[in-house]
């Protein structure tokens, strides 16, 4: 099993659509997890952290479930400048160095 | 305040030569990171440093792949003979502190071809 597994996509939804991702996560003592986006051939950007009890900013929503070892992103109210790829992050509690690790990506397409 | 800054932001190289990098950190963040993203794949760690310090480079291939961050300028990832698989797009990232919970800022890439 990969150590952080996405759906690759593409998600392909209307304008004012409500979307979901999620990214499922192999070691249990992953203790900080991001969302980033990336558009295309540029940089990625941190969209949002994800806290143990949730987070809403804006449109997006953020949920964490240790449980079931999972996060996943909400986007409500689809824009057209929300077409990108979307990367879960996870960070480890142990190791030392904090070395993130990087899902390979959700693409989102936002289409008329 | 600029953000992180790397160049040259395009690099093409033949077979055989020699790479190099560079990555700014933002003003005040002492902790770069640098990660190799191939077409249609996710980022893949490469190495972790302070300054004057390699902190973990566990994602550095073992040959031919080196980086420094001297006191003074910027950090470098230095690739000595190129192959074709190693054309990529490479990324710098910077903290101030490393720690789990620490943001990464990403700089725009280096696009590096080998022809």
């Amino acid at each position: 099993r990969k150590e952080v597994e996405q759906d690759p996509g593409p998600f392909n939804v209307p304008e004012g659509a409500t979307v979901a991702f999620n990214c499922t996560y192999s070691n249990s003592a992953s203790q900080s997890f991001f969302w980033y986006r990336q558009d295309c051939r540029k940089e990625p950007k941190l969209l949002m952290s994800v806290y143990s009890s949730g987070n809403e900013d804006g449109r997006f929503t953020a949920q964490l479930n240790r449980a079931s070892q999972y996060i996943s992103l909400l986007i409500r109210d689809s824009k057209l400048s929300d077409s990108a790829t979307y990367l879960c992050v996870v960070i480890p509690a142990s190791g030392g160095s904090y070395i993130p690790t990087f899902g390979r990506g959700t693409s989102l397409i936002v289409h008329p | 305040n600029a953000g992180v800054m790397q160049n040259p932001r395009h690099l093409v190289r033949r077979r055989g030569q020699e790479a190099r990098l560079r990555c700014s950190p933002m003003k005040g963040h002492s902790h770069v990171y640098w990660y190799r993203q191939l077409p249609e794949e996710g980022l893949k760690f490469m190495v972790y440093l302070q300054k004057e310090n390699i902190i973990d480079e566990s994602g550095m291939p073992k040959e031919r792949f080196s980086a420094e961050f001297p006191k003074e300028g910027p950090s470098i990832l230095r690739i000595q003979q190129v192959v074709r698989g190693d054309s990529a797009a490479y990324f710098c990232a910077s903290s101030t502190q490393g720690a789990g919970t620490d943001t990464q800022y990403f700089g725009p890439g280096t696009r590096l071809t080998v022809l």
